[in-house]
């Protein structure tokens, strides 16, 4: 069972296109990261939030944590091919080891030039 | 390396074999993490090494799967009477000592396993 359920699974659109990807769970986190993985690599960070309400935004990206840090949403503005990849969030809990993420399936972006 | 290295980046075994799989982390990071990612899912936490101890080792998924860190750099990730089931990504990632956390991993590329 994952402790973090992403929606969509998988995400096909054209250049230029809107797009929001959540990551939704019953459980508390004491932070959230998202990651971006490419085939053939490892996941990288793009962002980690800790505060409930938090929103950070990075160039056409916005991350926004639940109030009630359950929750977390990834709104990407005029979507680019470059953008294309696999994000997944991951979250902490507390009390548990430093650095042991719980992460979700993933949301498979293709976006279309 | 400026990188996390994993070795090899592909093993291909046979059901009931013994592999290894090498990790080498970023130079002066004491934390590393072992992960695994199936087909379609999220990375999965294995194990945790903070210097050369096994800090957390309750990710394993059972007795065949082990890892060392014996001088507190190079892990090895050790399965033993391979199943199909194993087959999967093995991500290491590492991460500066307690002193240093700004909460990110590292990740290395990742050694594809398949047990045919």
């Amino acid at each position: 069972t994952q402790l973090l359920e992403q929606s969509p699974q998988f995400l096909s659109i054209q250049e230029g296109e809107n797009l929001t990807v959540y990551c939704n769970s019953s459980s508390v986190f004491s932070s959230l990261q998202w990651y971006r993985q490419e085939p053939g690599e490892g996941p990288v960070l793009l962002v980690t939030v800790v505060t409930g309400g938090e929103v950070k935004k990075l160039k056409r990206l916005t991350f926004q944590f639940g109030d009630a840090r359950k929750d977390s949403s990834l709104h990407i503005t005029a979507a680019q091919p470059g953008d294309t990849g696999l994000y997944l969030c991951a979250g902490a809990r507390r009390g548990s080891t430093l650095g042991r993420l719980y992460f979700g399936r993933g949301t498979q972006l293709t976006v279309w030039p | 390396g400026a990188g996390v290295s994993q070795t090899p980046s592909n093993k291909v075994t046979e059901k009931g074999k013994y592999v290894e799989l090498r990790c080498d982390p970023i130079s002066g990071h004491t934390a590393l993490y072992w992960y695994r990612q199936s087909l379609g899912q999220g990375p999965e936490f294995l194990i945790y090494f903070q210097g050369t101890g096994a800090a957390d080792d309750s990710g394993l998924p059972n007795d065949r799967f082990f890892a060392v860190r014996p001088e507190g750099s190079v892990s090895t990730l050790k399965i033993q009477r391979t199943e199909r089931g194993d087959s999967a990504v093995y991500l290491c990632a590492s991460r500066p000592g307690l002193a240093v956390n700004t909460g990110e991993l590292f990740f290395g590329e990742g050694s594809r396993l398949t047990v045919l």
